[in-house]
């Protein structure tokens, strides 16, 4: 079965600081590595990673795939209030079509 | 371009019950998939609609249930509610031209079991 366990739990930084959130997985035949920020209801799509895209950028938010040690991390730099929430890391192997999430990492950023 | 919908917001019933939650997917997308997200934890996978069949399911037990219809749009169904139930019900959907592994989130139905 998939396994994915994401650390740390939860943290809280002050605007500015940067954050460095890790994901470490075990899936049959991996295919890709998602990350999703849920802030109230809906996780809305940050990155996909798979074997042909070890690394994805996106104005402060940056992430990583290491495939041989089997983790990802995603950075936020110059962290502000609005980047609080739960991220979530979640993977895919092939032939199979669900996505199997850890169980996320809260974030809070203090003005 | 109108994203992932889903009916009811909240929905409180009680033991026993059954219920019927809605969606409907991201315009242009063809693959409805269920979650349930338990308080504190990460959305664990229920089942995938493809093509209006259950194209493949979680370690869910028969008491959910689920259909696909012609335009896309999907339902869950829950009988014999238990107080585990309760929990943040998620669709998401995918496919269509983009990548289907990035699934789109609706924004849940909260369900509450008495």
């Amino acid at each position: 079965e998939d396994k994915v366990v994401q650390s740390p739990l939860s943290l809280v930084v002050h605007e500015g600081d940067t954050v460095t959130l890790n994901c470490s997985y075990e899936v049959t035949n991996f295919r890709s590595l998602l990350w999703y920020k849920q802030e109230k209801k809906a996780p809305t799509f940050l990155f996909m990673l798979t074997s042909s895209g070890i690394e994805k950028k996106s104005g402060r938010l940056s992430s990583i795939l290491d495939k041989k040690e089997l983790f990802s991390i995603l950075n936020i730099t110059a962290t502000q209030t609005g980047d609080s929430a739960i991220y979530l890391c979640a993977v895919a192997g092939y032939n199979d079509y669900k996505l199997s999430f850890g169980a996320g990492t809260t974030v809070t950023v203090r003005a | 371009d109108a994203g992932v919908t889903q009916s009811p917001t909240h929905l409180i019933k009680t033991r026993g019950q059954q219920v019927t939650l809605r969606c409907s997917p991201k315009s242009g997308h063809d693959t409805v998939s269920w979650y349930q997200q338990a308080l504190g934890q990460g959305p664990q996978f229920i089942f995938q609609y493809y093509e209006e069949e259950e194209r493949q399911r979680g370690n869910f037990p028969d008491r959910f249930s689920g259909h696909q219809f012609p335009n896309y749009s999907s339902e869950l169904n829950v009988n014999a509610l238990l107080l585990g139930d309760s929990a943040l019900y998620l669709c998401a959907s995918s496919g269509g031209s983009g990548n289907t592994d990035t699934q789109y989130f609706g924004p849940g139905t909260r369900l509450t079991v008495l």
